[in-house]
């Protein structure tokens, strides 16, 4: 069955840290692969995504994502953590074919200390 | 440019009582998505229209949940008969059918509390 598991719940940086937000997917068939990202009371903001190529994207906000078929992962990353970037991290993997939709994992919610 | 909004932004009712939900997709948009978020549950898939037609309504979760599209735009999501598992954020997403390669725009959700 197609699934899709971020393993962190919550995570906790410093401003000015790295961050790394794991995904793990279990699919069939060529995944394409997202991360969107949720600020408190708003909606769901796309992040980037990954259909094909080049296996590291590049997103909005500074955040870039590594696609590794043989680890079936496709982690977010972000050098440096600004206070801004405390929110909700969801990795969704597309279902195409009769039943299109978005398979989501549970999110990853961020905090950031000053 | 308006991106995908969704009406009302806030719902509060009675159990029982039924409730319609609006969402406007992206201008041209050919398909559009109803996902539900509700604490412990997470995302889950409601309903996908292709044009005014659905051709997957596997993710409805009981027969007290209905929708339509009309004109390749506008969709309603009604629940009848309100119950207070279904409070939840609603979203609803629009997107350029590509084949597989498909980006969903969400709009910024109706939160429904069913009292």
């Amino acid at each position: 069955a197609q699934s899709v598991t971020q393993p962190d719940i919550h995570i906790t940086v410093s401003e000015g840290a790295s961050l790394e937000l794991r995904c793990n997917y279990s699919y069939g068939a060529t995944p394409y692969l997202f991360w969107y990202v949720q600020s408190p009371g708003q909606g769901l903001q796309l992040l980037l995504k990954y259909f094909s190529g080049d296996t590291l994207v590049q997103g909005i906000k500074g955040f870039e994502a590594e696609f590794k078929r043989s680890q079936s992962s496709f982690n977010l990353r972000k050098p440096s953590v600004h206070w801004s970037d405390a929110a909700e991290y969801f990795c969704a993997i597309f279902n195409a074919g009769n039943n299109r939709k978005l398979i989501w994992g549970l999110g990853t919610s961020l905090a950031v200390n000053p | 440019g308006a991106g995908v909004s969704q009406s009302p932004s806030n719902k509060v009712t009675e159990k029982g009582k039924d409730v319609e939900l609006r969402c406007d997709p992206i201008s041209g948009h050919t398909a559009l998505y109803w996902y539900r978020q509700s604490l412990g549950q997470g995302l889950e898939f409601l309903i996908y229209f292709q044009g005014n037609s659905a051709p997957d309504k596997s993710g409805l979760p009981s027969d007290r949940f209905s929708a339509e599209r009309t004109g390749g735009s506008v969709s309603t999501l009604t629940i009848q008969r309100t119950q207070q598992e279904d409070s939840a954020v609603y979203l609803c997403a629009s997107s350029l059918e590509r084949g597989s390669q498909e980006t969903q725009y969400f709009g910024p959700g109706t939160r429904l509390l069913v009292l």
